[in-house]
C-alpha cells in the first residue's frame, strides 16, 4: 500500500472549514483513498473513501487531485466534537475487493477545534 | 443493528496470566480483524480472519498470541502469559465479504488490557 504523508497537528475554529492535506504521491491506479478518524480512546471511525472522483457524505467532503497525488478531507463546519486524530489511508484491494479492514495507519494529523 | 461489540472494556490481568477478548462482529459481517495500540503509539494491524480461518496474521507476535473466529461465537483473541508490555488497547474491525462495491470496516470501542 501506498505511503501517506500528513501534517502532525491542525487546528481550526468552531464553526469554520477544517481542509486536512494528505500526499500520497506514490498512488498507483487501483488504490483507494480512504479517511477515518480517531477520538480520544474510541475506537477509528470511518468517513469517507474515494478513487479518482471528489465524494461526499454527511460526515465530509474528499477532493482528489487530478493526477492522485495528494487529497483533502473538507470538514464543512467543524465542532468541538471534530477534535480527533485524523488519519488518510490508502490502499489497493486485494481479489474479489475482500479485507477492507486490513489497513495500514500512520501516524494522522492531530485536528484540535477551538471554541 | 448493533455495531461491533467488543468485551470486556477493560481488562486487568496480573503477568503471567491469560487474558481473553471478545469480538463480536456487525450482524451480515463475516470478516474480522484484530488490531493494537499501544499507549502513545499507531493502530497496528494484528491478524486478519474469517469464519473458521485465519487468512492474514502477518501483524500477530510469534508467540503467545492467537486468535480465533468459530463458526458460532464471537472472535477471541488469546494473550497467554501476558507480560506488561502487552498493556495496550486492542481493537477488533469488521466488513462484509465482497459484493462487488468497494465498502469499509467498521470497528468497535476496544478493550484496554492493562497487565499489573
Amino acid at each position: 500500500d501506498a505511503k501517506t504523508t500528513q501534517p502532525t497537528s491542525m487546528d481550526c475554529a468552531e464553526g469554520r472549514a477544517a481542509n486536512l492535506p494528505c500526499n500520497h504521491s506514490t498512488i498507483s491506479g487501483n488504490e483507494y483513498v480512504y479517511w477515518y478518524r480517531q477520538i480520544h480512546s474510541q475506537g477509528p471511525q470511518y468517513i469517507i473513501h474515494g478513487l479518482k472522483n471528489n465524494e461526499t457524505n454527511e460526515m465530509a467532503s474528499l477532493i482528489i487531485t487530478e493526477d492522485r497525488k495528494s487529497s483533502t478531507l473538507i470538514l464543512p463546519h467543524a465542532t468541538l466534537r471534530d477534535t480527533a486524530v485524523y488519519y488518510c489511508i490508502v490502499r489497493v484491494l486485494n481479489a474479489g475487493g475482500t479485507s477492507y479492514g486490513k489497513l495500514t495507519f500512520g501516524q494522522g494529523t492531530i485536528l484540535t477545534v477551538h471554541p | 443493528n448493533a455495531g461491533v461489540m467488543q468485551n470486556p472494556r477493560h481488562l486487568v490481568r496480573r503477568r503471567g496470566q491469560e487474558a481473553r477478548l471478545r469480538c463480536s462482529p456487525m450482524k451480515g459481517h463475516s470478516h474480522v480483524y484484530w488490531y493494537r495500540q499501544l499507549p502513545e503509539e499507531g493502530l497496528k494491524f494484528m491478524v486478519y480472519l474469517q469464519k473458521e480461518n485465519i487468512i492474514d496474521e502477518s501483524g500477530m507476535p510469534k508467540e503467545r498470541f492467537s486468535a480465533e473466529f468459530p463458526k458460532e461465537g464471537p472472535s477471541i483473541l488469546r494473550i497467554q502469559q501476558v507480560v506488561r508490555g502487552d498493556s495496550a488497547a486492542y481493537f477488533c474491525a469488521s466488513s462484509p465479504r465482497y459484493t462487488g462495491v468497494v465498502t469499509e470496516a467498521f470497528f468497535g470501542q476496544g478493550t484496554r488490557l492493562t497487565v499489573v
